[in-house]
């Protein structure tokens, strides 16, 4: 299966601050990538779709302002929490697909967001 | 919208048992269902893919069955070793990944 790695792994910021995640596909052309957020004790939760060179799709109840995604390249997709609050601590776990109906989705290994 | 149910959330076995995990889904539209694995504080490692005219998989010691006309699939986990501890995971495709809620399994030496 594909490789998936998220950077970082854990961040910690101030109320306030904006923080930029990475999601890479390292072996992996990733066409289609998803990201999802985990309260504690609950499932994931889809956030949004995001085509390589197209805008994000997002749930409802994901505000496309605060979560801003970037699918510049075929391995790289950005999640930006702008404004963090602490209700935006979260685990944050991104997917690639390739992008038909049938295919798997890789995971990363997820990053851990706090914010104070 | 689709809703996919686990059950237990929770399961306490002595080291050697065999054990089932259920997952159900209300809309048998699915194009594929996913068993995962994920350790505490870490991603999502894929089990089992069971595409949708398929009706089980196997690797080493699981096996996944699935009825997508009921709506449910099961994980049946072989001689279970304390490694085995984890939340266990199904989502099934439809336009999108929807996850179950989890079983906790906890494997006692």
């Amino acid at each position: 299966g594909a490789v998936v790695s998220q950077h970082p792994s854990r961040v910690i910021c101030k109320s306030g601050t904006s923080v930029k995640i990475e999601c890479r596909s390292l072996d992996f052309q990733a066409t289609t990538m998803f990201w999802y957020r985990q309260f504690p004790k609950q499932s994931l939760m889809l956030m949004a779709t995001s085509n390589e060179g197209s805008k994000a799709t997002y749930e409802q109840g994901v505000e496309k302002d605060k979560f801003l995604i970037n699918h510049a390249s075929l391995t790289l997709s950005t999640l930006t929490v702008t404004s963090a609050h602490p209700e935006d601590s979260s685990f944050y776990i991104c997917s690639v697909s390739s992008g038909t109906s049938y295919n798997e989705q890789f995971f990363g290994p997820g990053t851990r967001l706090t914010v104070l | 919208k689709q809703e996919v149910t686990q059950i237990p959330a929770a399961l306490s076995v002595p080291e050697g048992e065999n054990l089932v995990l259920n997952c159900s889904f209300t809309d048998s539209a699915i194009y594929n269902l996913q068993w995962f694995r994920q350790d505490p504080g870490k991603g999502l490692t894929s089990l089992l893919l069971i595409q949708s005219s398929q009706r089980e998989q196997t690797s080493g010691r699981l096996n996944a069955s699935l009825d997508k006309s009921s709506g449910r699939s099961t994980l049946y986990i072989a001689a279970s070793q304390p490694g085995d501890s984890a939340t266990y995971l199904c989502a099934v495709k439809g336009g999108q990944f929807y996850f179950g809620t989890g079983t906790s399994l906890t494997v006692i030496p």
